[in-house]
């Protein structure tokens, strides 16, 4: 199974570009990164997934290396509002063993 | 389009109840997956189902079952509950199962379940 290794925190100011790196060894040939954004008392929010090389659409940028063994989310120009906790998945298609990172919360200060 | 719902959204159980908890998809989804989420274990997948068929388990005793529904509709049923049972339980609907295209999911709120 593919564990993942996130920082569990990280700050950043209004404007700025935010990188969250998740660390997964393991990761299977089979195997898709998504990262998904949660706020207190919801369920965590679908931003992107990628398989190799990079991914972006209107929120986010995912930047995944040949080995795959890490992905960078990043996410342009931060607001107050994407103060949260995201959350990679290394997932297999196949057996479905799904392997959330422990979190990392991302606090934008103004 | 409505979202996923989940039913109830609080639940107070006593150590050795069961219970059971519901989700609606969105319209569409053919694909439940169940979440267990605890401050200390994080995000931890309980399983998935697509056309009424269980495709994917995560490591939890056989306690926690579930089922879908010919609606899509999906039900979580946990036996004889513990004091660490005390979690939310969420669930995510997706067009397609696994991962891979089609497979983004679309969590509801949770249900907040306390064991005492």
């Amino acid at each position: 199974l593919a564990k993942t290794t996130q920082p569990i925190s990280m700050d950043s100011y209004e404007g700025q570009e935010v990188n969250i790196t998740c660390s997964h060894n393991n990761i299977a040939t089979n195997d898709y990164i998504t990262w998904y954004q949660q706020f207190p008392s919801q369920g965590p929010r679908f931003i992107i997934q990628g398989y190799k090389t990079k991914v972006t659409n209107e929120v986010a940028s995912l930047f995944i290396p040949a080995d795959r063994k890490s992905s960078t989310l990043s996410l342009p120009r931060v607001s107050l509002s994407d103060t949260a906790v995201y959350y990679c998945l290394v997932g297999t298609s196949n057996t479905g063993k799904l392997i959330f990172g422990q979190g990392t919360t991302l606090q934008v200060k103004p | 389009k409505a979202g996923v719902t989940q039913t109830p959204r609080y639940l107070i159980k006593t150590r050795g109840q069961q219970v059971t908890l519901s989700c609606s998809p969105i319209s569409g989804h053919r694909s439940v997956s169940w979440y267990q989420q605890t401050p200390g274990q994080g995000l931890q997948f309980l399983f998935e189902y697509f056309s009424e068929t269980q495709r994917n388990k995560g490591n939890f005793p056989g306690r926690f079952s579930g089922r879908q529904f010919s609606n899509s509709r999906s039900e979580m049923n946990v036996s004889t509950l513990e004091l660490g049972d005390s979690a939310l339980y969420l669930c995510a609907s997706s067009l397609a199962w696994g991962q891979g295209v089609g497979s983004e999911q679309y969590f509801g709120p949770g249900t907040r379940l306390t064991v005492t």
